[in-house]
C-alpha cells in the first residue's frame, strides 16, 4: 500500500513558520480525517493534531491544522528549537478488501 | 494517565514466529480499538493492524495480512499481536497505540518493542 504524500524535509530559523504538506485521493484524505504526529529523536510518536484541525489539550497553538480536497497542512508557527522533529500525517484509507491506516512518509523539520 | 507498555519483542529467525503484548492501563479498554504501528530503523511509520473496541472486526496493512494477527483480552487489558513467518522486512520498533474516539485514529502510543529478523 502507498502513503500519502509528504515533502522529505522543511526549515526555518526560530519564530519563523513552516508548513507541512500532506497529499492524497478521495479514498483517504478528502473523506476522512486528517491526524499529525510528532516524533522527537528516539521517542515514540505524539499526537499533535486530529479531526483535521483540533489540539489535544496540551498541544501551543502554535500548531494549526487544515484540509482542503485531497490535501492537508500542517502549520507550525513561532518556532522553537523544541520543535526540531520528525512530523507525519495520517488518515483512514477506503479500500475494496477494508480499510487501512495510510502514513505520510514523513518530514523532518531543522531549525536553522 | 494512560498507559501502553508493549513486551514480546527479541531477535527472531526468518519463518519463526512471536506474539507481542501491550498492556493497558488509565482508561476503559473495552471502550476503544487498538492499533500496531511499527517503524523500520530508520524509516518512517508503517500501520500493521487494528482491532475494533469490541474485538469484532480486524484490519491489517497489506505486508502482513495473512501472516500477523491482531487479538485482544479485556480482562487482562492487553492487546496481542501473533506474528507468523517472520521476515528480515519485519525488523522493526512495534507500538501499540489506542484510538481517539471510537473510528478516529492513534492518539496515545506505547513506547515500542523491537523485533530484529535476522539469521
Amino acid at each position: 500500500q502507498s502513503v500519502l504524500t509528504q515533502s522529505p524535509s522543511a526549515s526555518g530559523t526560530p519564530g519563523q513558520r513552516v508548513t507541512i504538506s500532506c497529499s492524497g485521493s478521495s479514498s483517504n484524505i478528502e473523506n476522512n480525517y486528517v491526524y499529525w504526529y510528532q516524533q522527537l529523536p528516539g521517542t515514540a510518536p505524539k499526537l499533535l493534531i486530529y479531526k483535521n484541525n483540533q489540539r489535544p489539550s496540551g498541544v501551543p497553538d502554535r500548531f494549526s491544522g487544515s484540509k482542503s480536497g485531497t490535501s492537508a497542512s500542517l502549520a507550525i508557527s513561532g518556532l522553537r528549537s523544541e520543535d526540531e522533529a520528525d512530523y507525519y500525517c495520517a488518515a483512514w484509507h477506503d479500500s475494496l478488501s477494508g480499510p487501512y491506516v495510510m502514513f505520510g512518509g514523513g518530514t523532518k523539520v531543522t531549525i536553522l | 494517565q494512560v498507559r501502553l507498555v508493549e513486551s514480546g519483542g527479541g531477535v527472531v529467525q526468518p519463518g519463526e514466529s512471536l506474539r507481542l503484548s501491550c498492556a493497558a492501563s488509565g482508561f476503559v479498554f473495552s471502550d476503544y480499538g487498538m492499533h500496531w504501528v511499527r517503524q523500520a530503523p530508520g524509516k518512517g511509520l508503517d500501520w500493521v493492524a487494528f482491532i475494533r473496541y469490541d474485538g469484532d472486526s480486524q484490519y491489517y496493512g497489506d505486508s502482513v495480512r495473512g501472516r500477523f494477527t491482531i487479538s485482544r483480552d479485556s480482562s487482562r487489558t492487553t492487546v496481542y499481536l501473533h506474528m507468523h513467518s517472520l521476515r528480515p522486512e519485519d525488523t522493526a520498533i512495534y507500538f501499540c497505540a489506542k484510538e481517539h474516539a471510537n473510528g478516529e485514529l492513534l492518539d496515545f502510543w506505547g513506547q515500542g518493542t523491537l523485533v530484529t529478523v535476522s539469521s
